[in-house]
């Protein structure tokens, strides 16, 4: 089954301690996307990927870090995490489409994110 | 910037009645527009896109979307609402070149659907 994996789905962590949520896709799409979901904010793009080993700032990369090494995975690190990166977060991924337009993404469960 | 606007972030209708949701981005023209929906507690899943082709776009559940240039507007619409329409629904638009790999969200539209 097609689909993008997010682990782990529920966290609670305390203000500093550093925390990985992971995220797969088995497309093998190019494109991967962190994005972050707030009450009356929409979603947010934290960060992106075009492809291995090429990831961008989104609009609100402050406090997080990305890494792809290989195509089907995007994990988003939180070094020293604070109590406003309390969220709920989505990773997508998608082909790439006209002048590297994104095309329809697909978007996992969601990881819901709290920090004390 | 590429900006998305999506007016109103409650709607709510009678059951039967008319869904219109509104969408407006920026002037530039983008290369692809999107509705997704979100139902509680789950992720985002496509309901339709707009890709150059035709200017009224048919998607899942009965929805369809309508681009146009000169209101630079893509608003979403079903002709009778049901119960399980209750949803958060998002407009987003993905531009190339300058702009590679971004993709903008709208803040959102919770559509609620009374009996």
């Amino acid at each position: 089954e097609a689909q993008v994996t997010q682990n782990p789905r529920y966290l609670i962590t305390v203000t500093g301690k550093k925390l990985t949520v992971t995220c797969s896709q088995n497309m093998n799409h190019e494109y991967m996307s962190w994005y972050r979901q707030d009450p009356g904010l929409g979603l947010r793009q934290i960060y992106y990927s075009m492809n291995v080993e090429v990831t961008d700032k989104g609009d609100v990369p402050e406090g997080y870090k990305v890494s792809r090494k290989e195509k089907r995975n995007f994990p988003l690190i939180l070094e020293s995490p604070s109590p406003n990166q309390t969220s709920l977060y989505f990773c997508a991924s998608s082909l790439l489409g006209l002048a590297g337009a994104i095309n329809e993404q697909f978007f996992g469960p969601g990881t819901r994110l709290t920090v004390l | 910037a590429q900006s998305v606007t999506q007016l109103g972030s409650h709607v709510s209708v009678s059951e039967g009645a008319l869904v219109l949701l509104r969408c407006n981005y920026s002037s530039s023209v983008p290369p692809y527009l999107f509705w997704y929906v979100q139902y509680p507690n789950q992720g985002l899943q496509l309901l339709l896109k707009y890709t150059s082709a035709a200017t009224l776009v048919k998607g899942i559940n009965g929805f369809e979307a309508e681009f146009k240039k000169s209101e630079t507007s893509f608003h979403l619409t079903k002709p009778s609402a049901h119960m399980s329409d209750a949803a958060e629904y998002f407009c987003a638009v993905s531009r190339g070149s300058s702009n590679t790999g971004k993709l903008i969200f709208g803040q959102g539209t919770t559509l609620q659907v009374k009996p």
